[in-house]
């Protein structure tokens, strides 16, 4: 029972433009959520996270927007580029576990 | 110099086998974990070790068995591999559990093909 899902297995944007990721979940007990990054033969890194009691995170060209009400996060990627063509996961805890999603995939077109 | 570092990177072997996944940090953390990646991509817990002492084990067959000599190292021993073994298995490490942060230092994987 996935308590996580990424409903997009891929995404394909042109370089420059904006990338949005989705991530929904099922579990209203999950009070911190988190983006991960992974290229292929790597392990997963972390990119951002958000608490439950925010609804908007910015780090630099990433932006994470939580809605409570819906269950429901997104990832946003502005101006998208090359290097971030990746598997995007998102996670959430509620302080015993973390829980992934299947992942997105980026392509970044030039 | 890696942070989270698990040998071996692939392994290949026959059904009934068993075999071992090695995991070290370097990180000072407290914490450290096994998921599991499997064919549809998901990244599944297994078990979660915080200062050798096991927290976290999910629903996973008797025949996988972590060890922790010390808070630096988790290995993986699978007793008697079986076909839906084959999956990537992921190392990582945190400094206080996921309560908190949840933010996890992976290690590159270990894929394992059971033939």
């Amino acid at each position: 029972d996935q308590q996580v899902k990424q409903n997009s297995p891929s995404l394909s944007v042109q370089e420059g433009r904006i990338s949005i990721l989705n991530c929904d979940y099922t579990n209203s007990m999950f009070d911190y959520f988190l983006w991960y990054k992974k290229y292929p033969a790597e392990g997963p890194t972390f990119l951002i996270s958000i608490s439950s009691i925010k609804d908007k995170n910015e780090d630099g060209r990433f932006t994470v927007f939580l809605n409570k009400s819906a269950k429901h996060l997104s990832l946003h990627i502005v101006p998208s580029q090359p290097g971030d063509s990746a598997v995007y996961f998102c996670a959430a805890t509620n302080d015993y576990k973390l829980s992934f999603g299947a992942g997105t995939t980026v392509t970044v077109r030039a | 110099d890696t942070a989270v570092s698990q040998t071996p990177k692939y392994l290949v072997t026959q059904m009934g086998n068993d075999k071992s996944i090695k995991c070290e940090q370097n990180l000072g953390h407290d914490t450290m974990y096994w998921y599991k990646q499997d064919s549809k991509k998901f990244l599944k817990i297994m078990f979660s070790y915080n200062n050798k002492e096991l927290i976290i084990n999910e629903t996973v067959p008797n025949r996988f068995s972590p060890k922790s000599p010390d808070k630096a190292h988790l290995n993986l021993h699978i007793n008697s591999l079986e076909l839906g073994d084959s999956a990537v298995y992921f190392c990582a490490s945190s400094q206080e559990g996921v309560a908190g942060t949840g933010e996890l230092f992976f290690g590159e994987g270990s894929r394992l093909t059971v033939l």
